[in-house]
């Protein structure tokens, strides 16, 4: 079945430190993926998305190129701050499946250190 | 406050008690989903709903478990006979139908404990 897979964490940077979270997916349709970000003691959000191949879904710095060759979209961003620290989850919709539920990836925590 | 609303925000019971969870979503949303997520793991998809009808269920979502939303509005998540495996956050989320980018809004989660 469908799976997304994400690079294990805790992830600690410093203040201005590029990041990137690996994100690579299994599926049989063509999906859309997410990236979601949880603050501490808030809900999940979504931070940006990609519906196919070679689009790139950016928002508050934040990027994320969907490479169909490789089944990867990687979150990255140049310049971290404290308030950056959260916990990020890749995610993918099969808009050819069931009904577009979301299937998320384990997620990563993000520690930025001023 | 617009977004999608989930009641209680935490619950304790004792194992075997039944629970239900509420859900209200974005008012202009027909799909509902519900989630469930365990310390340290993303969400997992239990069921979904268009309008009033209930159209997949995961396998997750075992015969003790049962959702439903009346009106097409408000829904709710009942667990029978809970077990202490229950014990995870409940998150709801709504999304606008006939998009195909499937964007879900999420809602604060209800945090369940069995003990």
């Amino acid at each position: 079945g469908d799976s997304v897979t994400q690079m294990e964490g805790p992830v600690t940077l410093s203040e201005e430190a590029f990041l990137t979270i690996n994100c690579t997916y299994t599926a049989t349709g063509y999906p859309s993926l997410f990236w979601y970000v949880q603050y501490p003691g808030e809900g999940l959000q979504l931070l940006l998305k990609a519906t196919k191949a070679d689009d790139k879904g950016s928002n508050k710095g934040f990027e994320a190129t969907y490479r169909k060759e490789t089944t990867s979209f990687h979150l990255e961003k140049g310049s971290v701050q404290v308030s950056d620290s959260a916990v990020y989850f890749c995610a993918l919709s099969d808009y050819g499946g069931s009904q577009g539920n979301l299937i998320f990836g384990k997620g990563t925590k993000l520690s930025v250190k001023p | 406050d617009t977004g999608v609303s989930q009641d209680p925000r935490h619950k304790i019971t004792k194992r075997g008690q039944n629970v239900t969870f509420r859900c209200d979503p974005i008012s202009e949303h027909n799909r509902l989903y519900w989630y469930r997520q365990t310390l340290g793991q993303g969400p997992e998809f239990l069921t979904y709903f268009q309008n009033e009808a209930q159209l997949e269920k995961s396998r997750l979502l075992s015969d003790r478990f049962s959702a439903e939303r009346p009106k097409g509005s408000f829904s709710t998540l009942e667990i029978q006979r809970t077990e202490q495996g229950d014990s995870a956050m409940y998150l709801c989320a709504s999304s606008p139908s006939g998009r195909g980018t499937y964007e879900q809004y999420f809602g604060p989660g209800t945090r369940l404990t069995v003990t």
